[in-house]
């Protein structure tokens, strides 16, 4: 079975400043790990992915994350928050070995940046 | 298309009423997934297609809810008799190939009163 927790619900930084949204996995094979981001009025749109090949994974936007199976981890983090970062971030897990596919949601961490 | 489209954008229905959501994928992607999101919670898995296969639809919740893809290309959900639990977005995501990135459409925000 596969999941994923999101650590916090909301999370708020002052623009440039760091940010970070934390995100804890569970799969009984070796996983692949997404994090989504959705604006409002928006589609879900990729910011990264982790599929077995390089541990830090670079995404979109100045985003970073890091796979650390030690401690089941795939937090998403930023050097300086953008005023139009503010949205809701999903970290997302899945197997693909399995026959579907299907993406595991985690429920969503919303990001406000305060100017 | 561009992009995964859905239609309608908003819908509102009474109790009842069955209704129809349309998925219309990006061209050429095989692979074709539905999703339900409620307020305050992440996507969550309804069923899957390859080409005009429904390979997985252990999400559905119940019988009331069916899914079909007749010429492996536009998608539709339907929702029989619903009912105010079934008031969600209802996201449709398409990939060129299994193993591949999943592009979501914008949603239907389905309402039911």
């Amino acid at each position: 079975a596969q999941s994923v927790t999101q650590l916090d619900s909301h999370v708020s930084v002052s623009e440039g400043t760091p940010v970070l949204l934390r995100c804890n996995y569970s799969s009984s094979y070796s996983p692949s790990l997404f994090w989504y981001v959705q604006h409002p009025n928006k589609g879900l749109q990729l910011l990264l992915k982790y599929t077995s090949a390089a541990t830090l994974v670079k995404g979109i936007n100045g985003f970073e994350a890091e796979f650390k199976k030690s401690e089941t981890s795939f937090h998403l983090t930023k050097p300086s928050a953008h005023m139009s970062d503010a949205a809701e971030y999903f970290c997302v897990v899945t197997y693909y070995g399995g026959a579907t596919n299907k993406l595991i949601f985690g429920t969503g961490t919303l990001l406000a940046v305060q100017p | 298309g561009a992009g995964v489209s859905q239609s309608p954008r908003y819908k509102v229905t009474k109790r009842g009423q069955d209704v129809a959501l349309r998925c219309d994928p990006i061209s050429g992607h095989v692979s074709l997934y539905w999703y339900r999101q409620a307020l305050g919670q992440g996507p969550e898995f309804l069923t899957y297609f390859n080409y005009e296969a429904q390979q997985d639809k252990s999400g559905l919740p119940n019988d009331r809810f069916s899914a079909e893809r007749p010429e492996g290309s536009i998608s539709t959900l339907t929702i029989q008799r619903t009912e105010q639990r079934d008031s969600a977005m209802y996201r449709c995501a398409s990939s060129f190939l299994m193993n591949t990135e999943a592009f979501f459409g914008q949603g239907t925000r389905l309402t039911v009163v």
